[in-house]
């Protein structure tokens, strides 16, 4: 069955770097578009971007633009979402999520990853 | 691009039907069929339960529907039951070539 694991919890500092990490089993890495959304603690969702691991093409949300990098390694059928110049308001839980369309972007997705807590604290 | 409208809350008793509203414009929800929603529980992660403004996932019940008419798209429970207490978000696809999220509802069964 498709299922897509993310790594575990993280805590970092005001303008530090973290990098998730986003494996997918049951398909084929580069099948799929692989979206990310974020969601602040009580807070609504928010898509941050694209990548599509076949061609490493990415699409970004303009907030996120100049410091969010999305790669994937499809030896391990894995995505990255890396953000820079970390902030406190980037205090989130992540999501890789799959695009449910083939081989294209349909911009909806079906799978979801568990998430990843990302905590920035001084 | 600013977020696509929500209610903030809705309620229902057991057994009745509710609508969730998702108020965009033409540059997104009125412009494209990409109009997809998810249920939230919480710490959970979301779940598809519409796609394409009203197609359902294989496996999601008959009781979720959802429809657009133009730049306001909606999401029907019909039959409410307990476990469909939980966050409702509509999302689109936009003119920018990115995804926009509504602000998500909480659905509360009385």
């Amino acid at each position: 069955q498709v299922q897509l694991v993310q790594s575990g919890a993280e805590v970092k500092k005001p303008g530090a770097s973290v990098k998730v990490s986003c494996k997918a089993s049951g398909y084929s890495l580069t099948g799929y578009y692989i979206h990310w959304v974020r969601q602040a603690p009580g807070q609504g969702l928010e898509w941050m971007g694209w990548i599509n691991p076949n061609s490493g093409d990415t699409n970004f949300a303009q907030k996120f633009q100049g410091r969010v990098t999305m790669t994937r390694d499809t030896s391990i059928s894995t995505a990255y979402m890396e953000l820079s110049r970390l902030t406190f308001d980037d205090t989130a839980v992540y999501y890789c999520a799959r695009d449910y369309c083939s081989g294209g972007t349909c911009h909806q997705c079906d799978y979801w990853g568990q998430g990843t807590l990302v905590t920035v604290s001084s | 691009q600013s977020a696509l409208t929500q209610p903030a809350s809705v309620s229902g008793s057991p057994g009745q039907s509710i609508t969730i509203s998702c108020t965009g414009s033409t540059s997104d929800v009125g412009g494209y069929n990409f109009v997809s929603w998810y249920q939230q529980h919480p710490d959970k992660a979301p779940k598809l339960i519409i796609y394409d403004v009203s197609r359902r996932p294989s496996g999601v019940s008959n009781r979720f529907s959802g429809s657009k008419s133009g730049n306001t798209a909606s999401l029907t429970i019909s039959g409410l039951q307990g476990e469909d207490g939980a966050d409702y978000y509509c999302t689109s696809y936009t003119s920018s070539t990115t995804i926009v999220f509504g602000g998500g509802t909480k659905l509360t069964v009385l």
